[in-house]
């Protein structure tokens, strides 16, 4: 079974800084991997995907990788903004088309 | 091009009671799917639909049922509500088949079964 791991839980990072969210997935047999957004209260939006023969997609300040032999994909920000603040899911496509995902970390950029 | 709809955005229903979450898109995708969301759990999926006339259970089916209706609409059915049930529920679809097969979601009912 797929089991995503997201790594922190929580972030707190004050602007402007540069971070990296870390994913990790346990069966490297996937067909994609999404990066999402998540707002309080509101659904998801969909910010990257990196299908499984691709080593990075890039999206303004966002910069998603993925290494599918270890099992693991990095989400990076750079210059790191107030409106950033928000929860980044992680979730892969295996069999059946059907996406597993992480719990998430919630990122705070403070002023 | 409102993409995916659901419909309502908030309920409160009392244990045992039944009701219907609808869910339609206008992207002529093929495939649908129905995630709840709880705190400290992630996403999981309920069930899923890869094309029209089709249906299969996901991680955690029980207690709900669905229906393809057509191609625009897939339907998720509490027949007897219990208070486990009370969470966030995303209906998504995507394109099998596509380059990239990427699921959007919709904006969520939240569900709160007393």
């Amino acid at each position: 079974k797929q089991e995503v791991t997201q790594i922190p839980a929580a972030l707190s990072v004050p602007e402007g800084e540069n971070l990296v969210l870390n994913c990790s997935f346990t069966d490297s047999a996937i067909y994609n991997l999404q990066w999402f957004r998540q707002d309080p209260g509101k659904g998801l939006t969909s910010l990257l995907l990196i299908q499984s023969s691709q080593r990075e997609q890039t999206s303004g300040r966002l910069n998603a990788s993925l290494d599918k032999s270890s099992g693991r994909s990095t989400l990076y920000i750079a210059a790191s903004q107030p409106g950033d603040s928000a929860t980044y899911l992680c979730a892969v496509t295996g069999g059946g088309n059907k996406l597993t995902f992480g719990t998430g970390t919630q990122l705070k950029v403070e002023l | 091009n409102a993409g995916v709809t659901q419909t309502p955005k908030f309920q409160v229903l009392k244990t045992g009671q039944s009701m219907t979450l609808q869910c339609a898109q206008d992207m002529n995708h093929n495939s649908m799917y129905w995630y709840r969301q709880d705190p400290g759990m992630g996403l999981r999926l309920i069930y899923y639909s890869a094309s029209e006339g089709t249906t299969d259970k996901g991680e955690v089916p029980n207690g709900y049922n669905v229906s393809r209706l057509n191609k625009r609409e897939f339907s998720l059915r509490l027949e007897s509500a219990a208070p486990s049930q009370t969470s966030v529920y995303f209906c998504a679809s995507s394109l099998i088949g596509s380059s990239y097969n990427e699921q959007f979601f919709g904006p969520g009912t939240r569900l709160t079964v007393l």
